[in-house]
């Protein structure tokens, strides 16, 4: 089974500020990887899918990047609606694990 | 509109079951892998179980393997989850997703849950 560790944690910062979110893999999983987003009494949101495509109607603010066990996600500016939690998920034959989450919180 | 929308949580005593459904609305829903997502309270999402839009492959996060079946009906546009021997640690809310195409794991639309709780 491939355990994703996504850091750090917690994650403060200002809007305006870059985030930068990390999720590995304990095996590759070449490209097969997605994020989301979740706000509180919210269901997730889908922000990228294969590692780097953003899903539609997702800002371009946010992307993807990384293949095999190493993958970032990168908010370029943040805005007062980004500050939730963030998942990311693996496709293992046909599983879908998630990562445990970072919280982005302002600073 | 795109919609999920589930149905048949509730609260139940372990070791009894219960049959979660979700409704599809608003897309050709044969076309598409469905899953089960659940959530414990304050905690982070866990992949249940999800199958292909054929139902051609099946697949079950390990804890729940041997209890929990999935199934679809095509033809009423629904997915099913059904849960036997249920523990506390099944205790969640349970989403219904739509996966990005037929053999997908990622998920593109989410219904709004439905809460089961295991207790006595």
């Amino acid at each position: 089974e491939i355990v994703l560790t996504q850091s750090p944690a917690t994650l403060s910062l200002s809007p305006g500020e870059r985030a930068t979110l990390s999720c590995r893999a304990s095996q590759s999983v070449s490209s097969f990887l997605a994020w989301y987003q979740q706000k509180p009494g919210q269901a997730p949101r889908l922000l990228i899918h294969d590692a780097t495509d953003r899903a539609t109607g997702i800002p371009a603010r946010f992307s993807g990047s990384g293949s095999g066990t190493d993958f970032t996600l990168t908010i370029s500016s943040l805005e007062p609606e980004d500050f939730a939690v963030y998942f990311c998920q693996l496709r293992d034959n046909w599983r879908g694990t998630f990562g445990q989450g970072t919280r982005v919180q302002i600073k | 509109e795109l919609q999920l929308v589930e149905s048949g949580g509730g609260l139940v005593e372990p070791g009894r079951s219960l049959r979660l459904s979700c409704a599809a609305s608003g897309f050709r829903f044969d076309d598409y892998a469905m899953h089960w997502v659940r959530q414990a309270p304050g905690k982070g999402l866990e992949w249940v179980s999800g199958l292909t839009s054929n139902s051609d492959n099946i697949g079950y996060v390990d804890s729940v393997k041997g209890r929990f079946t999935i199934s679809r009906d095509n033809a009423k546009n629904s997915l099913y989850l059904e849960m036997n021997s249920l523990r506390d640690d099944d205790t969640a809310l349970y989403y219904c997703a739509k996966g990005r195409h037929a053999i997908s794991v990622f998920l593109d639309l989410w219904g709004r849950g439905t809460l089961v709780t295991v207790s006595s």
